[in-house]
């Protein structure tokens, strides 16, 4: 167990519909960052929140949003799915605005668009 | 740009032997290489960090190498397990970790 905590682990929704996944950081952690990877391909860079604001913004769709709470878990919504939004999206955390310290992956959410 | 390269893409090994994967950067500036283990559907899992001036570190059978003035990295694992079947992925850190550059993988099955 990496302390990151990612729900739910699968599922399955329709094109066009909404869906929120969820990352409760590593006690500690003030940083979260957001990734997808699509079958059989590396690692995205969403986007990243440093203690409830946002800190760097990667490919992220416009259709997709983030946001960090004050109790420092993160939400993504996913919005007008399509059938090339199935991937996995992971979240990773860190103790400080950098990724140089105690950068730890959850163990993602499985997304299937059908 | 800051690109990181891997290779091979993919990789098969008898279980007991010994293999090597590599990974080019171009990133600065350069703060950390990391190494990650990406079971199949499973979050990266740290093997290895390593800064500017460690030439080699190990966790066990892994065993990463730096050289930061070719900017090449290798990561060897001796005595193969079945258990090593995974994809391999090298992440170079940039400006004191506010940017992480992803290689592509190496996808390593190891056959008994």
């Amino acid at each position: 167990d990496s302390g990151v905590t990612q729900t739910p682990k699968h599922l399955i929704t329709a094109t066009g519909q909404r869906v929120t996944l969820r990352c409760s950081p590593r006690s500690g952690d003030l940083s979260v960052y957001w990734y997808q990877q699509s079958l059989d391909q590396g690692l995205q860079f969403l986007i990243q929140y440093y203690n409830g604001e946002e800190r760097a913004k990667g490919n992220i769709l416009e259709r997709f949003s983030a946001q960090q709470f004050p109790d420092l878990h993160s939400e993504l919504n996913l919005s007008s799915l399509e059938l090339g939004d199935s991937a996995l999206y992971f979240c990773a955390s860190s103790v400080g605005p950098g990724s140089d310290y105690g950068y730890t992956f959850g163990s993602g959410t499985r997304l299937t668009v059908v | 740009k800051n690109q990181v390269e891997q290779s091979p893409q993919s990789l098969i090994i008898l279980e007991g032997k010994n293999c090597t994967l590599q990974c080019n950067y171009t990133v600065s500036p350069f703060s950390n290489l990391r190494w990650y283990k990406q079971d199949t559907g499973r979050g990266p899992v740290s093997l290895t960090i390593m800064t500017f001036s460690e030439n080699t570190k190990s966790n066990g059978r892994y065993t990463a190498t730096l050289d930061a003035d070719t900017k090449q990295s290798s990561l060897h694992i001796t005595a193969s397990q079945l258990s090593d079947s995974a994809s391999y992925i090298c992440v170079v850190s940039a400006d004191a970790g506010n940017m992480l550059t992803f290689g592509g993988g190496t996808r390593l099955m190891v056959k008994p």
